[in-house]
Order: structure tokens, then sequence, then C-alpha cells
């Protein structure tokens, strides 16, 4: 059974830092990963997709990167700024005999103070 | 493009009541897939639609069910409802299985 863990469960940063968020899954199997944020109430805007085959994907102030075979994600925001306040999710989507469907993390709560 | 959608935003049910609820998937996307986000389970997998076939199921009871209509529309039902059903249900879509996946802002079911 597929299980992704997001490290750390809460972060707050001062505007204008670089972080990185961690999301590690056990099985490597995966078809693909996706970075997602979430803010209060409201459902979840995808941020970057990456497929198995691939090591990172960028777009704009975000990079993300995939080591699949330590079974590990980045999440890397450059330049933090308070709009980016929300709580980031990744989600592993199964491969092989599984596919299709997508495991979520806990998520990490990122507050980006002026 | 317009977004996913889905109706109601709000619901209040008493147990053992049922409930439908509706995701319209973005134009030319054919899979439709559902989960419920809880504050202690975070966001777990219901269902996987694509060209009205279930694809995959999650780890939920038979009183979760759903149905995928031939314009990739989507209804998920819930039958006697029980307290711990209180969650947001959010619906996505994608254009094929496995493709990136687009979020609706969801439906909050609120079980008395």
């Amino acid at each position: 059974k597929q299980e992704v863990t997001q490290i750390p469960a809460a972060l707050s940063v001062p505007e204008g830092e670089n972080l990185v968020l961690n999301c590690s899954f056990t099985d490597s199997a995966i078809y693909n990963l996706q970075w997602f944020r979430q803010d209060p109430g409201k459902g979840l805007t995808s941020l970057l997709l990456i497929q198995s085959s691939q090591r990172e994907q960028t777009s704009g102030r975000l990079n993300a990167s995939l080591d699949k075979s330590s079974g590990r994600s980045t999440l890397y925001i450059a330049a933090s700024q308070p709009g980016d306040s929300a709580t980031y999710l990744c989600a592993v989507r199964a491969g092989g005999t599984s596919y299709g469907k997508l495991t979520f993390g806990q998520g990490t709560i990122l507050t980006v103070h002026p | 493009k317009a977004g996913v959608t889905q109706t109601p935003r709000y619901l209040i049910k008493t147990r053992g009541q049922q409930v439908t609820l509706s995701c319209s998937p973005i134009s030319g996307h054919r899979s439709v897939s559902w989960y419920q986000q809880t504050p202690g389970q975070g966001l777990q997998f219901l269902f996987e639609y694509f060209s009205e076939t279930q694809r995959n199921k999650g780890n939920f009871p038979g009183r979760f069910s759903g149905r995928q209509f031939s314009n990739s529309r989507s209804e998920m039902n819930v039958s006697t409802l029980e307290l711990g059903d209180s969650a947001l249900y959010l619906c996505a879509s994608s254009w094929r299985e496995g493709s990136e996946q687009f979020f609706g802002p969801g439906t909050r079911l609120t079980v008395l």
C-alpha cells in the first residue's frame, strides 16, 4: 500500500526566502507525481506534474524534482511571497496493476510573513 | 475555458438520509475522480471514472457509489449517511486517465 509523507508539517518563513518542501513515498512503482496548493476552504490548484520518467519540472518560481529510486520529491519555491501562503500537497499516482489511484500526503502548511 | 464545477457547494443532511453530489468536468475531459477530505484522514480517493466506466475504487464502504454519464458529467451518491461522512467532497477531471488533474471547489457536506 502506497504511503506518502510530507515534511515539514508546517513552515513559517519571512518574505523573500527560498524554501524546500519534501515529499516521500514508499512504493516507487509510480506513474507520475503532482504538486498542488490548497487555500483554506477551497479546492486544489495544480502546480506541477512530473511523469515517472522525468527528473524535474519548472513553472515560474517553482521547481519540482523527482527521484523515483529513493522515493522522494521536492518542491522548491524561490523568493517566497505572502501570497504563497497555503497548504501544499503532493500526490502520487500509482503505476503497474494499480494504475490510476492517487495517494495524497497530509500536506505542508506554509506561512510567508511580510 | 470553464473549470470543474460542483453542485451544490454546501449541504446539510441528517443521519440516515442519502445525498447526491454532482460534478461537471472541464470541457473535453473524459476522466473524473472523487475524493473525500477530512481534517483527520486528509484527502482520500473514492473512485475514478473514464468513459462511463469505473476504473478505480478506493477503500470506502458500498454506501458510497458513483456514475458517469455520456457527457462525462459525474455524480456520487452516499446512502444511509453517518456523522463521519461530514467532509469536503472534491471532484477532479483530466482529459484521460493518468494525466494532470484539475479540481473543483468541492461540496461541503455536514451530517447532523
